[in-house]
């Protein structure tokens, strides 16, 4: 069954505005989240990761929040820009086995000019 | 740094024919993990490998396997191709495969079987 339930499928924003992926997992085992991006024709690329110590975790214009009770973590975008305009996958993994990512099935994200 | 690099970058193959792709991870990466990407079912781990060892397996049948070389560079095989296999095969290296050791991709083999 899925590990990592992402929402929504697809977003469309306007250039400004701050579109929000939420995502959800049920193994409690997990302990590292990380965001990948991924434009047509490449792989997926890291964006920003944290891990359930934290509840929040900025780098750039990319903001992850992370409710561990909940078992929830989103990623915001401030400032979308139309560059943005990609697909967005949320992940997990246990530490202990970094190699193995469970992903959501991706958030297509497009930002109008 | 050069990145994660795979080839071929496509493939077009007849059902029941076999694959192998391969990939070489960023220098100095020991881990290297593959990945099978379709809109179906989207990103799902296939096997990791790390120090010519696997690690950890998907849930995947026995018709794709995998290997590493003492150099880390890996090749992933599919034998007895079917329809279904058509995906976007991606490899992604890190340092160990664990702790703070991002996965980084490379741009992935289109396989299309006919």
């Amino acid at each position: 069954q899925q590990q990592v339930k992402q929402s929504p499928q697809s977003l469309i924003v306007q250039k400004g505005g701050i579109p929000i992926i939420n995502c959800a997992y049920e193994n409690t085992a997990f302990d590292y989240f990380p965001w990948y991006q991924q434009f047509p024709g490449k792989g997926p690329a890291l964006l920003i990761a944290i891990r359930p110590d934290v509840s929040e975790k900025k780098e750039g214009r990319f903001t992850i929040s992370f409710n561990k009770s909940a078992k929830q973590f989103s990623l915001h975008i401030m400032d979308s820009q139309p560059g943005d305009s990609a697909t967005y996958f949320c992940a997990a993994s246990r530490g202990s086995t970094l190699g193995r990512l469970y992903f959501g099935r991706g958030t297509q994200l497009t930002v109008w000019p | 740094k050069a990145g994660v690099t795979q080839t071929p970058r496509y493939l077009i193959k007849t059902r029941g024919q076999q694959v192998t792709l391969s990939c070489s991870p960023i220098s100095g990466h020991r881990s290297v993990s593959w990945y099978q990407q379709t809109p179906g079912q989207g990103l799902q781990f296939l096997f990791e490998y790390f120090s010519e060892t696997q690690r950890n397996k998907g849930n995947f049948p026995g018709r794709f396997s995998g290997r590493q070389f003492s150099n880390s560079r890996s090749e992933m095989n599919v034998s007895t191709l079917e329809l279904g296999d058509s995906a976007l095969y991606l490899c992604a290296s890190s340092w160990e495969g664990f702790a703070d050791s991002p996965l980084h991709f490379g741009n992935g083999t289109r396989l299309t079987v006919t």
